[in-house]
């Protein structure tokens, strides 16, 4: 079955430290997104990617990173630079579109605390 | 770019009622409207979407209608049942429609 898989499912991280978060996905889709779901609030979109080798920052880009190598995968860095990571980390994939829209799929996403 | 507002953020109501949630948004252009549910836990799955050369969308208890002259459209559940208790997210195309934009949420709890 396609879909896309997040892992690991829960995340601790240590102050200072780098955590990588895992995204992959077997649609076929060119576009992938993270999104950042605090508590009881929407969805706040971190990076997106549209095509292979290329990625754009959204509205809370900072402390994060993340790479486009292969059209499958989208890891997102959670950096020591980024003072409130503790937060539930949303994938999302979908064709890119012009004219013809279709919806987001979601991974189950990883919820990263800091200890 | 694309402004989405969702409404209520919160909304109960008793098992069997319906619910609407109602989401208005800025781009005159935007042509898909999609709604998402998401349970405690895990990420958002899309229920049901409308295109905007419709103006209403039916899957069995849930209906999806559009106002394009007016800008929003709506989510309708009727006879709910306490496993539609979640939150539930409205979106609508950038104005490059190339990426969604979403609505705050609406959780909904339906009391048995």
């Amino acid at each position: 079955d396609g879909g896309i898989t997040q892992s690991p499912k829960y995340l601790f991280r240590k102050e200072g430290q780098n955590v990588t978060l895992s995204c992959e996905q077997n649609l076929n889709h060119d576009a992938m997104y993270w999104y950042r779901q605090d508590p009881g609030q929407g969805l706040r979109l971190i990076y997106y990617s549209q095509i292979v080798n290329d990625f754009q920052k959204g509205d809370i880009a900072e402390g994060y990173s993340v790479s486009r190598e292969k059209k499958e995968s989208f890891p997102l860095t959670v950096t020591s630079a980024q003072k409130n990571p503790t937060a539930f980390y949303l994938c999302a994939s979908s064709t890119s579109g012009t004219g013809y829209y279709y919806g987001y799929t979601f991974g189950s996403g990883t919820r990263l605390t800091v200890v | 770019g694309e402004n989405v507002e969702q409404h209520p953020s919160t909304l109960s109501v008793q098992e069997g009622d319906s619910a609407v949630i109602k989401c208005t948004y800025s781009d005159s252009a935007s042509n898909y409207f999609p709604w998402y549910k998401q349970e405690l836990g895990k990420g958002p799955q899309l229920i049901i979407d409308i295109r905007s050369n419709v103006g209403e969308k039916k899957d069995q208890r849930i209906a999806v209608t559009l106002n394009k002259t007016a800008k929003h459209f709506s989510l309708h559940i009727t006879e709910t049942q306490p496993e539609d208790s979640a939150v539930y997210f409205c979106a609508a195309p950038n104005n490059a429609g190339n990426m969604l934009t979403f609505g705050g949420g609406t959780r909904l709890m339906v009391k048995p």
